[in-house]
């Protein structure tokens, strides 16, 4: 069955240390991986995408098909990336997304 | 362009009350999707729509039903409402046209409460 796991429910760092937000999944076949970030008060809206392997606001993914990880990193981070991450696969006509980690930036 | 919009924000209900949910979206996308999210599950499917005319079944579909009125609309209906529904409601729209940049945009929510 296909899951994704993110197996840290909040992470705290402080402002300027690297970051790592994990994402495991299992999927039989070649996936699509997804990163979504909620901040407060705003929608879920599409952080990055493994497919175009782009660079967003500081942070990138690398899909390691071996370890079928997709981790979201930024080497330094900042207050305003404090919010909720996603991980997410697409499975066909629809999406199953990871249970979220909470990031919490400290000054 | 308003995105993906939902209607009502907020709700809240008495067990067995029936209520209905709106979506819709302007980006002429051919995919729409119900989530729920509640603390520590993340998003989980009730039901999605990939193209008008159709739906399917999600993750958690039990107690509620769908309607895909027209291409642009997307109503998820609880006929007799239960506690374990309090939730926040997330519908979603994306072009499905079978290539790989299909990422979904999400409406703002609405949040239920169910006595």
């Amino acid at each position: 069955a296909q899951r994704v796991t993110q197996p840290e429910k909040l992470l705290s760092v402080f402002k300027g240390a690297p970051v790592e937000l994990k994402c495991n999944y299992s999927y039989s076949g070649s996936p699509e991986l997804f990163w979504y970030v909620q901040y407060s008060r705003q929608r879920l809206q599409l952080l990055l995408r493994h497919i175009s392997r782009e660079s967003i606001k500081g942070f990138t993914a690398d899909l390691n098909k071996g370890e079928t990880s997709f981790h979201l990193k930024k080497p330094f981070a900042q207050e305003e990336d404090s919010a909720m991450y996603y991980c997410a696969l697409r499975n066909g006509q629809n999406f199953v997304f990871g249970p979220g980690t909470r990031l919490s930036v400290l000054p | 362009n308003a995105g993906v919009t939902q209607t009502p924000k907020f709700q809240v209900l008495k067990t067995g009350q029936s209520m209905t949910l709106q979506c819709a979206q302007d980006m002429n996308h051919n995919s729409m999707y119900w989530y729920r999210q509640d603390p520590g599950m993340g998003l989980r499917l009730i039901y999605y729509s990939a193209s008008e005319g159709t739906t399917d079944k999600g993750e958690v579909p039990n107690g509620y039903n769908v309607s895909r009125l027209n291409k642009r609309e997307f109503s998820l209906r609880l006929e007799s409402a239960a506690p374990s529904q309090t939730s926040v409601y997330f519908c979603a729209s994306s072009e499905n046209s079978g290539g790989s940049y299909n990422e979904q945009f999400f409406g703002p929510g609405t949040r239920l409460t169910v006595l």
